[in-house]
């Protein structure tokens, strides 16, 4: 089973800065690495798939990167409507699929 | 405009069966896989299972496998999630997605709240 780490846990940030949150891989996943915005009591939203893809309605600030076993999430310009966990998701070895464990992300 | 709506969510006892549904509408069901994540109370996200477009191929993470069974009725555009021998660590949030195989999940319904307990 692979597993994806994700740092930092935490990330405490002012609007405008840039967030950057990273998600490594236990093993490969080439680039089948998606990520998930998850704000209190809502669903999981897709941002990024297959590690640079934005998904449909998703704003050009964010941007994902990365291949192998190192993925990196961008947040270009933050807004307080970014505060949220953020979670990073591989199917490149598959089952299970499986989820990092998460960074929350906090606008001051 | 895609969307998936889960129901059957409920307080069952311990060793107890429940019977999650998720009907789809806004695109074609059966050109599409389709999964179950769940998410315990305050922690993250677990995939459960997943079927194939077609219905002939399922997985499951090794969690559940041989208590929960994966299926789809292409004719009611509905996703279910039938669940037996429940366990108090089967407690969660169950989602359905849209997606897996060789798609992300990209499209989440809001939910459905499974309580294991006496």
């Amino acid at each position: 089973e692979i597993v994806l780490t994700q740092s930092p846990a935490t990330l405490s940030l002012s609007p405008g800065e840039r967030a950057t949150l990273s998600c490594r891989a236990s093993q490969s996943v080439s680039n089948y690495l998606a990520w998930y915005q998850q704000k209190p009591g809502q669903a999981p939203r897709l941002l990024i798939y297959d590690a640079s893809n934005r998904a449909t309605g998703i704003p050009a600030r964010f941007s994902g990167s990365g291949s192998g076993t190192d993925f990196t999430l961008t947040i270009s310009s933050l807004e307080p409507e970014d505060s949220a966990v953020y979670y990073c998701q591989q199917r490149g070895n598959w089952p299970p699929y499986t989820f990092g464990q998460g960074t929350k992300l906090e606008i001051k | 405009e895609v969307q998936v709506l889960e129901s059957g969510g409920d307080l069952v006892q311990p060793g107890g069966s429940l019977r999650l549904s998720c009907a789809a509408s806004g695109f074609i069901f059966s050109s599409y896989a389709m999964s179950w994540v769940r998410q315990a109370p305050g922690k993250g996200l677990e995939w459960v299972s997943v079927i194939s477009a077609g219905g002939g191929t399922t997985y499951y993470a090794d969690s559940v496998k041989g208590r929960f069974t994966i299926s789809r009725d292409i004719s009611k555009n509905t996703l279910y999630l039938q669940m037996n021998s429940l366990r108090a660590e089967d407690t969660a949030v169950y989602y359905c997605a849209r997606g897996g195989f060789t798609i992300a999940f990209d499209n989440w319904g809001q939910g459905s709240l499974v309580t294991v307990s006496s």
